[in-house]
């Protein structure tokens, strides 16, 4: 059974924090890697990894893949309150877009 | 706005009861699916379909009964709700499941969710 699992389960930073999150899968026929993040309602795309070692940013987050050893990171650097929110990996199949998702790191930055 | 929306945003309901969610997305995209998220925050998908046709139908009791009238819609029908049922539905959407290239898989666009509670 695919599985996807997400470290640490939660955390608490200081504003001006780096954070990193942690995901690590089990999946056959894995084709991408994909992180979202969940505030209160809908999680919200922010990236797709397919190719090891290549980093994907946008601002302060950036993202690596490691297909060798099944995991991936998410760094969030500069952290501020707005950062506040659960990240979710998921790791996709090949065939019939379907996501196995992580359990989801809670990330709470205080002022 | 372009969006997948779903309705009703909260639903309480007692043991018994059938009960239905309405979801619809206006982004193009020809790929639908309802997730399930526990109190544990885990996202399970529940079924996935494309053009109107069942592509992933996952283990689940067959009291759940989606139904897709057409590519912008998709609907979930739960009969004779339990208790455990209660959690958050996500409706999403995504370009096509059976696009096959290098760019890997589509990105799912998420509704806003239903919280279910049963009593």
């Amino acid at each position: 059974e695919d599985k996807v699992v997400q470290s640490p389960l939660s955390l608490v930073v200081h504003e001006g924090d780096t954070v990193t999150l942690n995901c690590s899968y089990e999946v056959t026929n894995f084709r991408s890697l994909l992180w979202y993040k969940q505030e209160k309602k809908a999680p919200t795309f922010l990236f797709m990894l397919t190719s090891s070692g290549i980093e994907k940013k946008s601002g302060r987050l950036s993202s690596i893949l490691d297909k060798k050893e099944l995991f991936s990171i998410l760094n969030i650097t500069a952290t501020q309150t707005g950062d506040s929110a659960i990240y979710l990996c998921a790791s996709g199949k090949a065939a019939g877009n379907k996501l196995t998702f992580g359990g989801g790191t809670r990330v709470l930055v205080k002022p | 706005d372009t969006a997948v929306s779903q309705t009703p945003k909260y639903l309480v309901t007692q043991m018994g009861n059938d009960k239905s969610i309405k979801c619809e997305q206006n982004l193009g995209h020809d790929t639908m699916y309802w997730y399930k998220q526990d109190s544990k925050k885990f996202l399970k998908i529940m079924f996935s379909y494309n053009n109107k046709e069942l592509i992933i139908n996952e283990t689940v009791p067959n009291r759940f009964s989606p139904k897709s009238p057409d590519k912008a819609h998709l609907n979930l029908h739960i009969n004779s709700l339990e208790l455990g049922d209660s959690a958050v539905y996500f409706c999403a959407s995504s370009h096509s499941s059976t696009h096959r290239g290098p760019s890997g898989n589509s990105p799912l666009h998420f509704g806003n969710g239903t919280r279910l509670t049963v009593t």
